[in-house]
């Protein structure tokens, strides 16, 4: 069983509709979470990320963690088309020396 | 500030040649690392550096080496590539793991092993 699964899509939505990305996780260790988003051929990028179960929100995009549950989010509102990426969630063990598990992605198309 | 480079951005080699990919970063970074990425798994972790002169294994080190002679520079080795070294090559640094916020990827290197 891998450390993080993720859904790896493809996952493809109208503009403006209301996404929900999630990813699951196996090692209640997990103490910081990370949304990435990479466009094709390109390196992944930071876009929200967060230590505590909740909400955290930044523009269009809200981050949500469930430690209970072993359950990340990302929610994207009003869609865009330059919203069409792979979204990856990415966990750190702080005690292992800040190694970062990430999932495998999951790809999203926006249509106009 | 031109944040994280890769050189080169693509390479092809032959079975059993040997290469070093050059991972710069200008941010005064502590910590390294060096993450392939193949279709359907994600990044994977190869190897890191928590400083200068300091390297450690992470979860798929095998056939590849690295150094960290500077603390702005991390090289990642392959003495005899294979086939199953096909795949692209990420990047990445970050200040600390308490400042998420400072983490930046470079754009990756393409590699074919034939």
């Amino acid at each position: 069983q891998k450390e993080v699964e993720q859904d790896p899509g493809p996952l493809s939505v109208p503009e403006g509709a209301i996404v929900s990305l999630n990813c699951t996780y196996s090692n209640s260790a997990f103490q910081y979470f990370m949304w990435y988003r990479q466009y094709s051929r390109k390196g992944p990028e930071l876009l929200m990320y967060t230590y505590s179960s909740g909400n955290k929100e930044d523009g269009r995009f809200t981050a949500q963690v469930d430690k209970s549950s072993k359950y990340i989010s990302l929610f994207i509102r009003d869609s865009q088309p330059s919203d069409s990426a792979t979204y990856l969630c990415a966990m750190i063990l702080y005690s292992s020396a800040s190694k970062i598990i990430f999932g495998s992605g999951t790809r999203l198309s926006i249509r106009p | 500030n031109a944040g994280v480079t890769q050189t080169p951005k693509f390479r092809v080699l032959k079975t059993g040649q040997s290469m070093t990919l050059l991972c710069a970063q200008d941010m005064n970074h502590e910590y390294m690392y060096w993450y392939r990425q193949d279709p359907g798994m994600g990044l994977r972790l190869i190897h890191y550096s928590v400083g200068e002169g300091t390297t450690a294994k992470g979860e798929v080190p095998d056939g590849y080496n690295v150094s960290r002679l500077k603390k702005q520079n991390f090289l990642l080795g392959l003495e005899s590539a294979a086939p199953s070294q096909t795949s692209v090559y990420f990047c990445a640094s970050i200040q600390s793991p308490e400042r998420q916020e400072t983490q930046y990827f470079g754009p990756g290197t393409r590699l074919l092993v034939l």
